[in-house]
């Protein structure tokens, strides 16, 4: 069985300030991890993907996530938030065989000017 | 390339009522799932088609349907609405059949229940 966790509904941070966005998975079979940022009134639009290549990826819009078995984390970070970064943003697992994909409950962040 | 179009965007019925929608995905993708969105319950996983074969489904009861045509358009049909299916619908197509490839999103139809 597959399934995140998205720790914290709601997260703020002042405009230039480290964004840090927790995600913790379960999977019985090594995962596909995706990040997901939804704008209003808007379809998801994918951040970045981790499928067993490199532990650090990088995404669009200057974000990053990590992925750490051991803590079985894929956390969602940004040096430094813009406006612009405001939106609800949800992580994903999948695994490889079949396509279904588990999502967060995802994480509404709002960046202070 | 076209992204994931849906139709329609809004849509307002009545209890008792049926619904149909409808989901045209990326040229090439076979897969297309379909997700219930809901500012409680998150996304929630509705069903998956695989070249005009129901692959996966969520737990939803048997008045959500839907299906998939040959040319990877799909459809799903919610009968005898309730005010409890007013919500976001989005479909989201693939390029294959496994994990490994991320899901595109449409924008969504917007239903309303009254």
């Amino acid at each position: 069985a597959q399934s995140v966790t998205q720790l914290g509904s709601h997260v703020s941070v002042s405009e230039g300030a480290l964004v840090l966005l927790r995600c913790n998975y379960s999977s019985s079979v090594p995962p596909y991890l995706f990040w997901y940022v939804q704008y209003p009134n808007q379809g998801l639009q994918l951040l970045l993907k981790y499928t067993s290549a490199a532990t650090l990826v990088k995404g669009i819009n200057g974000f990053e996530a990590e992925f750490k078995k051991s803590e079985t984390s894929f956390h969602l970070t940004k040096p430094s938030a813009h406006m612009s970064d405001a939106a609800e943003y949800f992580c994903a697992v999948s695994g490889p065989t079949g396509n279904q994909f588990y999502f967060g409950t995802g994480t509404s962040l709002t960046v202070i000017p | 390339k076209a992204g994931v179009t849906q139709t329609p965007r809004y849509l307002i019925k009545t209890r008792g009522q049926q619904v149909t929608l409808s989901c045209s995905p990326i040229s090439g993708h076979r897969s297309v799932s379909w997700y219930q969105q809901t500012p409680g319950q998150g996304l929630q996983f509705l069903f998956e088609y695989f070249s005009e074969t129901q692959r996966n489904k969520g737990n939803f009861p048997g008045r959500f349907s839907g299906r998939q045509f040959s040319n990877s358009r799909s459809e799903m049909n919610v009968s005898t609405l309730e005010l409890g299916d007013s919500a976001l619908y989005l479909c989201a197509s693939s390029l294959s059949g496994t994990g490994l490839f991320e899901q595109y999103f449409g924008p969504g139809t917007r239903l309303t229940v009254t």
